[in-house]
């Protein structure tokens, strides 16, 4: 398939194994982040997202923490399967703004 | 199958020429958003629009514009295209302006500028 080609941080993990994927993001006034997946050929693809107002969500095998403090951003993955390979970013908007601004993605690398 | 297409999958185009790339956002949805991801850039946002009107402007090229038709679907046109346009360029729709609740992404164009 087709990739990106950026040089992305990646992420090695044994299938069955917890993953943690994490992100800072830049701007203190944002206030609503989303991670997304994506594989090779297509579109990102909505995983899990979070209000400023929380710290942490829950989805089904997926948790995003959020650390406004130091303006940090998690997603753990529970149980990783090699279904899991893929892109991950995580990405926020500013003042509820339908505009995202992505980071620069991590590469989830599953070893059966 | 997102629900939002694009069209078409691939294209292969000569510097110095204009191309036009299209998207169907999910039915119901009244946003559609323009986002360009390169090899050194990742995913940039270029533009949106909400049920006909520009909303938001990134940072997008003047040599580059878009348009939203009254039946939603929207055209995004790149002109004078130079080596460094290639890239895959996504499409979103959304049934808001405001927050992207429901923010779905179509599976995009490769452009390659030869």
């Amino acid at each position: 398939g087709e990739s990106v080609g950026l040089h992305l941080p990646t992420l090695s993990v044994q299938e069955g194994d917890n993953s943690i994927i994490n992100c800072a993001y830049s701007n203190s006034a944002s206030d609503y982040f989303i991670w997304y997946k994506q594989e090779s050929g297509k579109g990102p693809q909505f995983i899990i997202d979070i209000r400023s107002n929380m710290d942490k969500r829950q989805g089904q095998r997926v948790t995003v923490l959020l650390n406004k403090t130091v303006k940090h951003l998690s997603l753990q993955i529970a149980a990783t399967q090699p279904g899991d390979s893929a892109v991950y970013f995580c990405a926020e908007t500013v003042n509820q703004g339908g505009k995202l601004i992505f980071g620069q993605g991590t590469e989830l690398s599953v070893k059966p | 199958d997102s629900g939002v297409t694009q069209t078409p999958k691939h294209l292969i185009t000569a510097t110095g020429q204009r191309v036009t790339l299209r998207c169907s956002p999910r039915s119901g949805d009244l946003s559609v958003y323009w986002y360009q991801q390169s090899l050194d850039q990742g995913l940039q946002f270029l533009i949106q629009y909400y049920n006909g009107e520009e909303r938001a402007k990134g940072n997008i090229l003047e040599r580059f514009s878009a348009q939203q038709f009254p039946d939603l679907h929207s055209e995004l046109n790149l002109s004078s295209l130079e080596l460094g346009d290639s890239a895959l360029y996504f499409c979103a729709s959304s049934a808001t302006a405001g927050l992207p609740y429901g923010y779905t992404f179509g599976s995009g164009t490769r452009l390659t500028v030869v």
